[in-house]
C-alpha cells in the first residue's frame, strides 16, 4: 500500500506569493492533517480535515487555509507568504479523525525569499 | 493546557548498547494517547510506538519500549541494542481523545556512534 505523498517535495516562492501544497493520504485514510515544522517553532498543528471538512485548526493566521477532496486528497494554501512561513510542511493521513496513529509523508520544503 | 517536554536536545549513545530519551508530558484530560515518532534527515516522520493512557502495560515494538509512569506524567522511549540507522531526531507527543490535536515534544537528536 503506497504511503502518504506530497507534491511538490521542494518549492522556492518570494514573499507576497501564494502557494498551494498537495497531499495524497494512505488509500483508505479520511483524515488528512498538516503541520508545520520550523528551528524555532518546532512541529505546529495547522489544521485536520475529515470528509472534507475542517475538524480542527491550529493558531495560525487567516493566510493559512486548506480543504479536502472528496477523494481525501489535502490542499493546503499560504496566501501573502513571508519570510517566517519558510518551513518544512507535513502532511499525516489516519484511517478515521481522531484516530491514534498518524502517518506522515515526507513534507514540502518551502523557502521564501 | 496540553504540552509535551522533552529536555534532551541532543544524546549519544554507543553501539548496541541501550539509550533512553525522557518525554513529559501534561494535560487535564483523562484519556489520551501517547506516541513517538523518528525523523531521519530524509524529513518524514515514522510512526515507532502507542500508549493509551489507560493501558495497565507498558508498550513494546521490537526493540522499543515505552516506560510509562502515569503518576509522574512520563512516558520515556527506551531504545535497545541501538543501531547506527537510529540516528535521528525523536518526537514525543501526545493526543488528547477529547479533540483531535497531536501536540508534539521539541524533539531529541540521537546519534548512534560505532
Amino acid at each position: 500500500k503506497a504511503g502518504v505523498t506530497q507534491t511538490p517535495r521542494y518549492l522556492i516562492k518570494t514573499r507576497g506569493q501564494q502557494v498551494t501544497l498537495s497531499c495524497s493520504p494512505i488509500s483508505g485514510h479520511r483524515s488528512v492533517s498538516w503541520y508545520q515544522q520550523t528551528p524555532g517553532q518546532g512541529l505546529q498543528f495547522l489544521f485536520e480535515y475529515f470528509s472534507e471538512t475542517q475538524r480542527n485548526k491550529g493558531n495560525f493566521p487567516g493566510r493559512f487555509s486548506g480543504r479536502q477532496f472528496s477523494n481525501s486528497r489535502s490542499e493546503m494554501n499560504v496566501s501573502t507568504l513571508e519570510l517566517g512561513d519558510s518551513a518544512l510542511y507535513l502532511c499525516a493521513s489516519s484511517p478515521l479523525a481522531g484516530a491514534y496513529e498518524q502517518y506522515f509523508g515526507p513534507g514540502t520544503r518551502l523557502t521564501v525569499t | 493546557a496540553q504540552k509535551i517536554t522533552q529536555t534532551q536536545p541532543g544524546m549519544f549513545v554507543q553501539e548496541k548498547e541501550a539509550v533512553t530519551l525522557d518525554c513529559t508530558y501534561d494535560t487535564s484530560d483523562p484519556s489520551y494517547g501517547l506516541f513517538w515518532y523518528k525523523q531521519p534527515s530524509s524529513g518524514e516522520m515514522i510512526f515507532l510506538i502507542y500508549q493509551g493512557s489507560y493501558d495497565q502495560q507498558n508498550a513494546t515494538e521490537g526493540r522499543y519500549s515505552l516506560n510509562f509512569q502515569k503518576a509522574r506524567k512520563s512516558a520515556n522511549l527506551v531504545i535497545s541494542a541501538s543501531q547506527l540507522g537510529d540516528s535521528a531526531m525523536y518526537f514525543c507527543a501526545m493526543r488528547p481523545n477529547t479533540g483531535n490535536q497531536f501536540y508534539f515534544g521539541t524533539g531529541t537528536s540521537l546519534t548512534v556512534i560505532p
